[in-house]
């Protein structure tokens, strides 16, 4: 089984920008990963902020975007705010006979 | 809107089976992987496995021998069975919408505590 890996804590200043990211044992995350980002504050149900590497849903502040950079998945928040204190996590899809692996997890502190 | 409920015992005894169903509103079940992901008390949240609308299914190879999802397209329900479970069973249990295409939707979540 893959392992999914992913900063276990970042910190970000208030208006600042932050980039979290998710690799893969197997080589590079590529769009046919299908990389998911999950925000799950305490205490509630996590909640999908991105899909297939980069798309948003309604309810995703335009202040997060998803894209590939250097083999890996990533979260850009652009301008944090203090309700974005958070663990991210990422999940990817693999193909053929490999399950899919869900990230351990970044927790965000915005401080 | 696609909405999951997920719905079943709150409390299970050790070395029981643990069953849940996940009725899906607001879309068929039909051309997407609907998976099951659970969170133990203060954990991270782990991916159990995926059962797609053809019958499908893949596991967590740590979890592989003890758990079955399944699917009735005809209720438009999806189901978790985890056999012989023990207390690191106990957890927030959630039915997704997740893979290629899928947005990634979220049920409510259920706990379930293993206990005698």
């Amino acid at each position: 089984q893959a392992v999914v890996t992913q900063e276990p804590s970042l910190t970000v200043s208030p208006g600042g920008t932050v980039t979290l990211t998710c690799g893969s044992s197997t080589g590079a995350v590529t769009s046919g990963h299908y990389p998911y980002w999950f925000q799950q504050k305490p205490g509630q149900v996590p909640r999908t902020l991105i899909y297939d590497t980069s798309n948003k849903h309604s309810w995703t502040p335009a202040r997060f975007s998803g894209s590939l950079l250097g083999g890996k998945a990533a979260l850009t928040l652009s301008g944090a705010l203090p309700e974005d204190e958070a663990d991210y996590y990422c999940f990817l899809s693999f193909g053929g006979a490999r399950p899919w692996v869900l990230g351990g997890g970044t927790k965000l502190t915005v401080l | 809107q696609v909405q999951l409920q997920e719905s079943g015992p709150g409390l299970v005894k050790p070395s029981e089976t643990l069953s849940l169903t996940c009725t899906v509103s607001g879309a068929s079940i039909s051309g997407y992987y609907w998976s099951w992901i659970r969170q133990p008390p203060g954990k991270g949240l782990e991916w159990m496995g995926y059962v797609h609308y053809s019958g499908t299914t893949d596991y967590n190879p740590s979890l592989r021998s003890r758990v079955s999802i399944s699917a009735d397209t005809s209720k438009n329900q999806i189901f978790l069975k985890v056999t012989s479970v023990t207390a690191a069973d106990t957890a927030v249990y959630y039915c997704t919408r997740t893979g290629g295409g899928s947005g990634g939707y979220w049920g409510q979540g259920t706990l379930v505590t293993v206990s005698s």
